[in-house]
């Protein structure tokens, strides 16, 4: 059984332009989560989703950052117009449905965004 | 202040000691305690997790919660230089978000 699987591992981008990351999620698992590790820092929240729903976005800027878990597919998070401060790495976890609060999360092995 | 204290670090300990890494909280709606071990450029894996005060133990681990003191420990026995990596204590409240510590880095040598 696969675990999470995050592509690309590492994207190196230019200032203003745009990166993709992509999740597919464990088989069986429908709920997705982006969350964000800076350098030095621990790992912050981004965003929840569920099948073709964003259950709480609480953790994403406001602007230039979107996420999305589409019926077919994997799960996307885009960010537009890249500055040097989006260079961090990107995790994405997914859980089962059904299990209410105890859902526990695995992650996956993350993607490196470098912003040139 | 954040929501979640961890001491950063670095630990570095001789193998076989034991390790006990700790984190505070403020929330007291957190009531599900977890704690992920990520090893350098890798995901973090899921090692222990509680939803209630008291002990759990699995193997050479042991997760310890003290809601009444907003604390919560895990303690490694018999330590192994495999075990070193970054430590990171998470918790949440209903629903699915986690509130991540800032991560302990864990050296064990042989």
């Amino acid at each position: 059984n696969a675990g999470v699987m995050q592509n690309p591992r590492h994207l190196v981008r230019r200032r203003g332009q745009e990166a993709r990351l992509r999740c597919s999620p464990m088989k069986g698992h429908s709920h997705v989560y982006w969350y964000r590790q800076l350098p030095e820092e621990g790992l912050k929240f981004m965003v929840y989703l569920q099948k073709e729903n964003i259950i709480d976005e609480s953790g994403m800027p406001k602007e230039r950052f979107s996420a999305e878990f589409p019926k077919e597919g994997p799960s996307i998070l885009r960010i537009q117009q890249v500055v040097r401060g989006d260079s961090a790495a990107y995790f994405c976890a997914s859980s089962p449905p059904g299990r209410g609060a105890l859902n526990e999360q695995f992650f996956g092995p993350g993607t490196r965004l470098t912003v040139l | 202040q954040k929501e979640v204290e961890q001491d950063p670090g670095p630990l570095s300990v001789p193998e076989g000691a034991i390790v006990s890494l700790n984190c505070t909280y403020s929330n007291s709606a957190f009531q599900y305690f977890m704690w992920y071990r990520q090893y350098s450029r890798k995901g973090p894996e899921l090692l222990m997790y509680t939803y209630s005060s008291g002990n759990k133990e699995d193997g050479r681990f042991t997760a310890q919660v003290d809601k009444s003191s907003k604390y919560i420990s895990l303690f490694i026995r018999d330590s192994q230089p495999s075990d070193s990596a970054t430590y990171l204590c998470a918790m949440k409240q209903e629903g699915g978000k986690l509130i991540f510590g800032q991560g302990t880095e864990l050296s064990v040598k042989p």
